[in-house]
């Protein structure tokens, strides 16, 4: 496996339903992040994990709840999700120098949800 | 907060023809970072190109090339002899000194190329 990969890569659900994206990242980077696209809006960030850490949460609701256990993998566990949570889920990683300098941030393929 | 236009929602051309793409951005930053990503129907963003604020000098990589000017603040995307396999929605992206982690991106750009 090379680059960033996510799984499952289309994911309907109901409401009520509990549910886990999964990402992996295969670069080596030591950070992770969370983008939702919805059509006709620009992406929005989510979650930035740095070195494990959450470093930044988007205001995001609570019925979606990551988890980074390692500098590897990135989680997002979904629950009682509304019908306009459906979207792209789209997992990126970087390598953060601890520099001033951004960072290229690189894409795994998404997760396409479908809430009913 | 910096902020990303691209005005072009869909444009349509005919294979072999030249497109530009294009992006304008705010930012009151000094130092910055412009990016392009490609997102083909497959979903995933491919990663183009990286532009920091004190390189001015356009860049050219095989049929792509890219104008970065910043009187007018805006890093425009050209595609020569434009094929099929082009077609996707392209995304300009900006990210600033101190604010790393936060990359905004544009609306995005879909671009056919019809055979």
């Amino acid at each position: 496996e090379t680059g960033v990969t996510q799984t499952p890569r289309h994911l309907v659900m109901g409401m009520t339903n509990k549910k886990s994206l999964k990402c992996e990242q295969h670069l080596g980077h030591n950070a992770m992040y969370w983008y939702k696209q919805s059509a006709k809006k620009p992406l929005e960030l989510m979650f930035v994990y740095s070195l494990e850490e959450r470093v930044e949460n988007n205001s995001v609701p609570s019925r979606f709840s990551p988890e980074c256990p390692n500098s590897s993998h990135l989680f997002l566990h979904l629950h009682t999700l509304q019908p306009e949570d459906s979207a792209l889920y789209l997992c990126a990683s970087s390598q953060l120098t601890g520099t001033s300098a951004s960072d290229t941030q690189y894409f795994g393929p998404g997760t396409r949800l479908t809430v009913l | 907060a910096q902020k990303v236009t691209q005005a072009q929602t869909e444009i349509s051309v005919v294979e072999k023809e030249d497109v530009t793409l294009d992006c304008v951005y705010e930012t009151r930053d000094t130092t910055y970072y412009l990016f392009w990503y490609k997102q083909p129907p497959s979903g995933e963003l491919v990663f183009l190109i990286r532009r920091n604020s004190f390189d001015e000098q356009n860049e050219i990589s095989g049929r792509y090339s890219w104008n970065f000017q910043k009187s007018t603040s805006s890093f425009n995307f050209t595609i020569t002899a434009s094929q099929v396999v082009d077609s996707a929605v392209y995304f300009c992206a900006l990210s600033e000194r101190y604010n790393n982690n936060d990359m905004r991106f544009g609306a995005g750009t879909r671009l056919t190329v019809k055979p």
